[in-house]
């Protein structure tokens, strides 16, 4: 299995909604991020997870909780979101955050704020 | 800090026509150089990647990008391009002592192929 995996791949919710966006991947990877892209815009680092920790949060507002329950499993929690969060929010993976090779993304989940 | 700078935004080209992209980098330490491509509603996937070694290095779908550490560049060639290379094209760079911790990504090239 060489993918991520990413689900829902679209999500429509509003303000006042909690909802949750869902990462997997079973290539043994024991680093996991959480990227978001908007329109015409390169992505964007939100998160990174390394052996299940938190090592990296770039400054997301708290609106964005992110959990990683095991190295397989990555979630990102949503709740009391704002139209501007509405973007591509793509998860990655890499073998560990010391690794050169590169990530494996996920196709993303494109979430609406209404 | 590192940065990446794609200086062209969109790159028409006719099918069959061969193509560059450009990219350059901005670092004060050794660097890890990458090209992601993304398709319409796609994530993103790795064409290729420069870690050391030889300067030009191949990747999939017929690309291939050149290392030039005298001009900062990491520019990006097809020789002939393909309708299904239609895509947005974006070049990152990473810290070559901490690894992919952090990839910060260029703004992006679209390259439309025109049949």
């Amino acid at each position: 299995d060489t993918e991520v995996t990413q689900t829902p791949k679209h999500l429509v919710m509003g303000m006042t909604n909690k909802k949750s966006l869902k990462c997997e991947q079973h290539m043994g990877h024991r680093a996991m991020y959480w990227y978001k892209q908007k329109a015409k815009k390169p992505p964007e680092l939100m998160f990174v997870y390394s052996y299940e920790k938190l090592s990296i949060n770039e400054s997301v507002p708290s609106r964005f909780s992110p959990e990683c329950p095991n190295s397989s499993l990555l979630n990102l929690h949503l709740h009391a979101l704002q139209p501007e969060d509405s973007a591509l929010y793509l998860c990655a993976s890499s073998q560990t955050d010391r690794n050169p090779y590169g990530y494996t993304f996920g196709s993303g989940t494109r979430l609406t704020v209404v | 800090a590192q940065s990446v700078t794609q200086l062209d935004s969109q790159v028409p080209v006719f099918e069959e026509a061969p193509v560059e992209l450009r990219c350059n980098y901005s670092s004060s330490v050794s660097v890890y150089l990458f090209w992601y491509v993304q398709y319409p509603n796609q994530g993103l996937q790795l064409l290729l990647k420069y870690l050391s070694g030889s300067t030009l290095v191949k990747g999939i779908n017929g690309f291939e990008a050149e290392f030039n550490k005298s001009q900062t560049s990491f520019h990006l060639r097809k020789p002939s391009v393909h309708i299904s290379d239609t895509a947005e094209y974006f070049c990152a760079v990473s810290r070559a002592d901490f690894g992919n911790e952090k990839l910060t990504f260029g703004t992006g090239t679209r390259l439309t192929i025109i049949p």
